[in-house]
């Protein structure tokens, strides 16, 4: 089964809109990161945020972690149509290798 | 991403064949993956890599097989292909030290007939 699952599954929004996807898991991390992937193509690595680490920023993106519940978020803000992608939480436990969940489709609408 | 390219991009086949996917990558990491994704799911781990003497299994290594040809080159084998192997596949690198971020090649859609 997925170490870590996303919430929604699809989300459309409109320009300009913030998009926010949340991602949980069940066992104890080192870190959780977010990537985005375009239709068809490679997965791209947007942001990571440590276990000890609460929020992260990284230009438009905002990422939350809260260990206590095993959960992520991942805020985009001032969204725009080239941001429409599916994204993924990948979770690292050090064991092995990642773990990737099963995404959320976003589609912003220009 | 061209530090880490796939070859081939597509590939359609028939049940039964061998069919070799490969992978190769230029930024010097020690580590290499191989994914499949599937319509509408994530990425499922089928193998990995961490050095050229190691390999493991991963979720789903059933009727796959790979090979650490050198540091820069790891290869995916469907020994025998059936049907429910048509997917997306992504070859992916990482570095052996810090944290585990994965660099993913453009990916190989292989059809099974």
């Amino acid at each position: 089964s997925q170490q870590g699952e996303e919430d929604p599954q699809a989300l459309s929004i409109q320009e300009g809109e913030n998009a926010t996807m949340n991602c949980s898991y069940k066992t104890s991390i080192n870190n959780l990161q977010w990537y985005r992937q375009n239709s068809g193509r490679g997965l791209v690595h947007l942001i990571l945020i440590r276990s000890n680490e609460r929020e992260k920023h990284s230009g438009r993106l905002r990422v939350t972690l809260d260990t206590s519940k095993k959960s992520s978020s991942l805020l985009i803000t001032a969204s725009r149509a080239a941001d429409t992608a599916s994204y993924f939480c990948a979770t690292d436990t050090g064991r092995r290798a990642l773990t990737f969940g099963s995404g959320t489709r976003l589609q912003v609408q220009p | 991403d061209a530090d880490v390219t796939q070859t081939p991009r597509n590939r359609i086949t028939k049940t039964g064949k061998r069919i070799m996917l490969e992978c190769s990558q230029t930024k010097g990491h020690d580590r290499m993956y191989w994914y499949r994704q599937d319509p509408g799911l994530g990425l499922r781990l089928i193998y990995y890599s961490f050095d050229v003497k190691d390999i493991n299994k991963g979720e789903i290594s059933d009727g796959y097989s790979v090979s650490r040809q050198a540091q820069a080159k790891f290869s995916l084998s469907l020994e025998s292909a059936i049907p429910n192997q048509t997917a997306l596949y992504f070859c992916a690198t990482s570095r052996s030290t810090g944290p585990d971020t994965q660099y993913f090649g453009p990916g190989t859609r292989l059809t099974v007939l």
